[in-house]
């Protein structure tokens, strides 16, 4: 019973191609987030959606697009793919408007981008 | 603008000795302060949060807002207390902004 699920766990893939990640919750929240963990184990917010509506885009690529057709999934849509896109890739959901409430976390993607 | 600062990427202390891993944040209004913690091959979790102002596995934090620090403290440490630790900050509406990650490794 995996509260906040990611399908892939691991992804290698070459320059330019288009990949998705997935990613699902169970605990009936309404916010969802992608953090992207660089190399250096920095964790930077990338986007947040509350009841499917996009709250935060912080400055990413429109190579990345996030899609959350309900509540409980957000996905990770990633076009022509660069070799700096290599990292992992964590998915979160969180209960309400505030981003006070605790965050869970899925158990990652690590994308590799040869 | 808000930001998180840890200082140490890496803290080695031996079992049973005193640990604190320090943080410190830059943000004009009122915050929400938290550790998270990730130990090997487990998923990133909360370990405790400013506003519960709970101990959790022996850790506490105060906020400190003169100083703008939220350090993480133990006083004796446990092997098990090995993991990549994580301050975050919450200032708004959805945006939790994390420091940049402390190791910490307990020495047997």
């Amino acid at each position: 019973d995996t509260a906040v699920s990611q399908t892939p766990k691991y992804l290698v893939t070459q320059m330019g191609n288009d990949k998705s990640i997935k990613c699902e919750q169970n605990l009936g929240h309404d916010t969802m987030y992608w953090y992207k963990q660089d190399s250096k184990k920095f964790l930077k917010i990338m986007f947040s959606y509350n009841n499917k509506e996009l709250i935060i885009n912080e400055t990413v690529p429109n190579r990345f697009s996030p899609k959350s057709p309900d509540k409980a999934h957000l996905n990770l849509h990633i076009n022509s793919l660069e070799l700096g896109d290599s990292a992992v890739y964590f998915c979160a959901s969180s209960q309400g408007g505030s981003a006070y409430n605790e965050q869970f976390f899925g158990p990652g993607t690590r994308l590799t981008v040869l | 603008a808000q930001r998180v600062t840890q200082p140490e990427k890496l803290l080695s202390v031996f079992k049973g000795a005193p640990v604190e891993l320090k943080c410190n944040y830059s943000y004009s209004g009122s915050p929400e302060l938290f550790w998270y913690v990730q130990y090997s091959r487990q998923r990133l979790q909360l370990l405790l949060r400013h506003i519960s102002r709970e101990s959790i596995k022996g850790f506490t934090a105060d906020l400190n807002k003169g100083e703008t620090s939220f350090h993480l403290k133990k006083p004796f440490a446990q092997e098990e207390d090995s993991a990549m630790y994580y301050c975050a900050l919450s200032g708004g509406y959805q945006k939790v902004t994390f420091g940049t990650g402390t190791k910490l490794q307990v020495i047997p």
